[in-house]
């Protein structure tokens, strides 16, 4: 049973480029959450979804970001027109969605983001 | 909402013996999970141990286990015979019942260095 894999582990780009980031959860998992985390601290929410709806979104995820999940399996994540304060670990995660309301979330290896 | 609190410098402890790492929490949510999950230099977050606030006994996960002290608002680590390859972060979350299957509020981690 392979884990959550994200691609690319790591992107070094110019500010004002767009990236994309891809995220494939735990075979069969329902659930599918990005979190973004900067140096020195934990990771904080940026949006979660369910199947294919997506279901909640943090104030961090400002216009410049867009998440999809288009048939409830991998996720991509783009950031448009990035800028030096978009630099941080981008990591997703994943959870069955059958296993009650507090069940365990697994994260990927994440993708770590220079903008220069 | 929900807020977690790791306040302890970096840890340090000698190969074979335990330590404790602090979590403390704040929430106004009746029912919550307390989660940890460790982060070596690799970046991956690897999910710990799992304390939910109505089970009735402190959890227990191998070398692992949670301190709950509910009154306290507390849920600590306890790591017992440590190893070299116990050397990472350390974060303590929760999920409270407000977006109960959405966001882990995560704390700001604590560094763990294991002394052969």
């Amino acid at each position: 049973d392979t884990g959550v894999s994200q691609d690319p582990r790591h992107k070094i780009t110019k500010r004002g480029q767009n990236v994309t980031f891809r995220c494939d959860p735990i075979s069969e998992h329902n659930r599918l959450y990005w979190y973004r985390q900067t140096l020195g601290q934990g990771p904080e929410f940026l949006t979660y979804f369910q199947n294919e709806a997506q279901l909640e979104k943090s104030r961090l995820l400002s216009d410049r970001f867009s998440a999809e999940r288009p048939k409830g399996s991998f996720s991509t994540l783009e950031i448009q027109r990035t800028e030096q304060g978009d630099s941080a670990m981008y990591l997703c995660a994943s959870s069955p969605g059958t296993s009650g309301r507090y069940e365990t979330q697994y994260f990927g290896p994440g993708t770590r983001l220079l903008v220069l | 909402a929900q807020k977690i609190t790791q306040t302890q410098p970096g840890m340090f402890v000698q190969e074979k013996e335990a330590v404790t790492l602090d979590c403390t929490y704040d929430t106004s949510d009746p029912s919550y999970g307390l989660f940890w999950y460790k982060q070596p230099s690799s970046g991956e977050m690897i999910f710990l141990i799992y304390q939910g606030s109505y089970d009735q006994q402190n959890a227990t996960e191998g070398r692992y286990s949670l301190n709950f002290q509910k009154a306290r608002k507390s849920a600590n680590l306890v790591i017992s015979a440590s190893q070299l390859g116990d050397s990472a972060m350390y974060f303590c979350a929760m999920r409270g019942e407000t977006g109960a299957n959405s966001k882990l509020t995560f704390g700001k981690g604590i560094t763990l260095s294991v002394r052969p």
